[in-house]
């Protein structure tokens, strides 16, 4: 059974800052991972998909890494805004089966201006 | 094409009501999923389809909860005598392809169950 682990569970930054939030997922055979953000009260937004066979994506201030053979994947902020306060999501989907998605408890983050 | 789409966005029922929800994915998207998520939890899977077929159920999908996907479309998710520990937020989402697609989320309804 797959389980997925974010650490840290809250993280509070002063704004500029970079950072990094940490995903770790027992089942390394996995079709892709996807991080997502969340505001209060609302859906999930897609914000990177890394396939299996990739290292790395990149969207904007985003860079997310993953590494199938330790199990880790990672998300990189640069220059941190408050806006980017929201709390972050990695799911990883399975790679037998009907590819089940399974989802961390997530790291909520706050930049404060 | 918005996106995934979701209604009610909000619902609040007394317990042993009936409830119904509905979610329209992407259209060309030929997987839905949908989810349940507690405050400070990630989302839960509870059911997936592929197409008009219902090919998995999570053991958290009691004979109380029913989802249904006819012609491949809209997909609706039905509580039935609903209790208080069924307050939470309902995520549906869709994807496209034999796997490895991207998965598009909508805003999800909250029910709430007093």
């Amino acid at each position: 059974k797959q389980e997925v682990t974010q650490i840290p569970a809250a993280l509070s930054v002063p704004e500029g800052e970079n950072l990094v939030l940490n995903c770790s997922f027992t089942d390394s055979a996995i079709y892709n991972l996807q991080w997502f953000r969340q505001d209060p009260g609302k859906g999930l937004t897609s914000l990177l998909l890394i396939q299996s066979s990739q290292r790395e994506q990149t969207s904007g201030r985003l860079n997310a890494s993953l590494d199938k053979s330790s199990g880790r994947s990672t998300l990189y902020i640069a220059a941190s805004q408050p806006g980017d306060s929201a709390t972050y999501l990695c799911a990883a989907r399975g790679s037998g089966g009907y590819q089940k998605v399974t989802f961390g408890t997530g790291t909520k983050l706050q930049v404060i201006p | 094409d918005t996106g995934v789409s979701q209604n009610p966005r909000h619902k609040i029922t007394k317990r042993g009501q009936n409830v119904t929800f509905r979610c329209d994915p992407i259209s060309e998207h030929n997987r839905l999923y949908w989810y349940r998520q507690t405050l400070g939890q990630g989302p839960e899977f509870l059911t997936y389809f592929q197409n008009e077929a219902q090919l998995e159920k999570s053991r958290l999908l009691s004979d109380r909860f029913s989802a249904e996907r006819p012609k491949g479309s809209f997909s609706t998710l039905e509580i039935q005598r609903t209790e208080q520990g069924d307050s939470a937020m309902y995520l549906c989402a869709s994807s496209l392809g034999v796997g490895g697609g991207e998965a598009f989320f909508g805003q999800g309804t909250r029910l709430t169950v007093v």
